[in-house]
């Protein structure tokens, strides 16, 4: 499977301030997407990042929060924009890759997060 | 949207002990994956299901594809401490698409 980076891998940003998130991937991928899991809770999508378009945002967020680069097939940045505690979360990004002896089926692949505490 | 149902929550057992947890969904899902997270590390997968009613084992893990398309479990037998962690059961409608992800069984494991 893809071996996936992600820095930093915590932060503790004052209320206000931005913070970007930077994953890099060990191969190319076509499918990136970000998540949030906010403590004591499950993953929830924010968006697909494909290279060469522009990100596709879930329900409950946007652009203008949470801005997504996507340069080449195996780099993305995600931007917390004008950040407060409620953003205070783990962010993930993953990568669809294929699963390895099984055909042409692929699989989501996680990155170690980034810890984001706002204050 | 689409919503999964984790159960249970948590669980607390003996090393030496079986382990089932399962999740059920309103919609049907054409991908179910297993993932573990440990404090601090992002989810690990354990198992990818492509197929209604399949059943596949990692080392002492199994899962099932339900036949319905709406439901799976995972079976951990003769549980470890390093068991512990909290798994997430998530379900994929099409390749490329979201995973909708259930709400994580937190699983305890007594030596």
């Amino acid at each position: 499977s893809a071996v996936i980076s992600q820095k930093p891998s915590r932060d503790i940003c004052q209320r206000g301030t931005s913070l970007t998130i930077q994953c890099q991937v060990d191969s190319q991928v076509t499918m990136m997407f970000w998540y949030r899991q906010q403590p004591g809770q499950s993953l929830t999508l924010i968006a697909t990042a494909n290279q060469g378009s522009e990100a596709t945002y879930e329900s409950g967020f946007v652009i203008d929060k949470f801005p997504i680069s996507r340069p080449n097939l195996t780099f993305s940045t995600l931007t917390v924009s004008n950040m407060s505690p409620e953003d205070s979360s783990i962010y993930l990004c993953s990568v669809e890759d294929p699963v390895r002896g099984a055909g042409y089926q692929e699989t989501q692949y996680f990155g170690p997060g980034t810890r984001l505490l706002v204050l | 949207g689409q919503q999964l149902n984790q159960s249970p929550q948590s669980m607390f057992i003996q090393e030496g002990e079986d382990v089932s947890m399962n999740c059920t969904s309103s919609s049907i899902f054409n991908t179910w994956l297993w993932y573990k997270q440990d404090p601090g590390e992002g989810p690990v997968l354990l198992i990818a299901l492509y197929k209604a009613g399949e059943l596949t084992s990692n080392g002492r893990l199994t899962a099932q594809f339900g036949i319905t398309r709406k439901d799976s479990f995972l079976n951990i037998s003769a549980s470890i401490p390093s068991d512990v962690g909290i798994y997430f059961c998530a379900g994929q409608s099409t390749s490329g698409s979201r995973l909708t992800f259930g709400e994580g069984t937190q699983l305890t494991v007594n030596p």
